[in-house]
């Protein structure tokens, strides 16, 4: 595809599930970022990937979040025990260059409700 | 205090106006400053990427830079019902570290 997929586009939960959010990169990128878009806010930094490592997970915001990117391509981001105030759009985002910052895309976010 | 503010809005313009949207941030070292275009359950796109001070201007855009002040603009010109999204502003220093986004402010532009 062209351009950031996510999947799936919303997911509703019950409050102590878990969920796995999935985010398939623009083809070649190597620097992979994931956001969380609380409602009537900004997207906050979550993750960052440059390949298969996570090069900077300062904006998880506890230790029930998780993400994986194995192939250095497709990344999973996991939720353990969800929360109500989970609830929020995450967004992925994939750039060629960590520092081209005029070229990092995104893709159309997973809305997560947590019941 | 967020690194980056950003008035919510709403703001609602008629078709035609130029409209200010502002941000200000606090961290000094910010040397990279962008602002995004969000349409409803939409990811956020790029509409200006600009390095350290000054203007650039695209079509009917124009963001603008004041290190010294720490305060960071986008105008539109000649305002369409197309425009009507929530406009965001973020920066960072560089290097590896994330974006910062502002709250995002919402446009409305009536026909």
């Amino acid at each position: 595809g062209a351009g950031v997929s996510q999947t799936p586009s919303n997911k509703v939960t019950e409050k102590g599930k878990y969920v796995e959010l999935r985010c398939d990169p623009i083809s070649g990128h190597t620097a992979l970022y994931w956001y969380r878009q609380s409602l009537g806010q900004g997207p906050e930094f979550l993750i960052y990937f440059q390949g298969t490592g996570a090069a900077d997970d300062s904006g998880l915001p506890n230790d029930r979040f998780f993400a994986v990117r194995p192939e250095g391509s497709v990344s999973t981001l996991k939720i353990q025990r969800t929360e109500r105030g989970d609830s929020a759009v995450y967004l992925c985002a994939s750039s060629s260059d960590p520092t081209a910052y005029n070229e990092q895309f995104f893709g159309p976010g997973t809305r997560l409700t947590v019941l | 205090q967020k690194e980056v503010e950003q008035d919510p809005g709403p703001l609602s313009v008629p078709e035609g106006a130029i409209v200010s949207l502002n941000c200000t941030y606090s961290n000094s070292a910010f040397q990279y400053f962008m602002w995004y275009r969000q349409y409803s359950r939409k990811g956020p796109e790029l509409l200006m990427y600009t390095y350290s001070s000054g203007n650039k201007e695209d079509g009917r855009f124009t963001a603008q830079v004041d290190k010294s002040s720490k305060y960071i603009s986008l105008f539109i010109r000649d305002s369409q019902p197309s425009d009507s999204a929530t406009y965001l502003c973020a920066s960072t220093d560089g290097g590896n570290t994330p974006l910062v986004f502002g709250k995002g402010t919402r446009l409305s532009v009536i026909a």
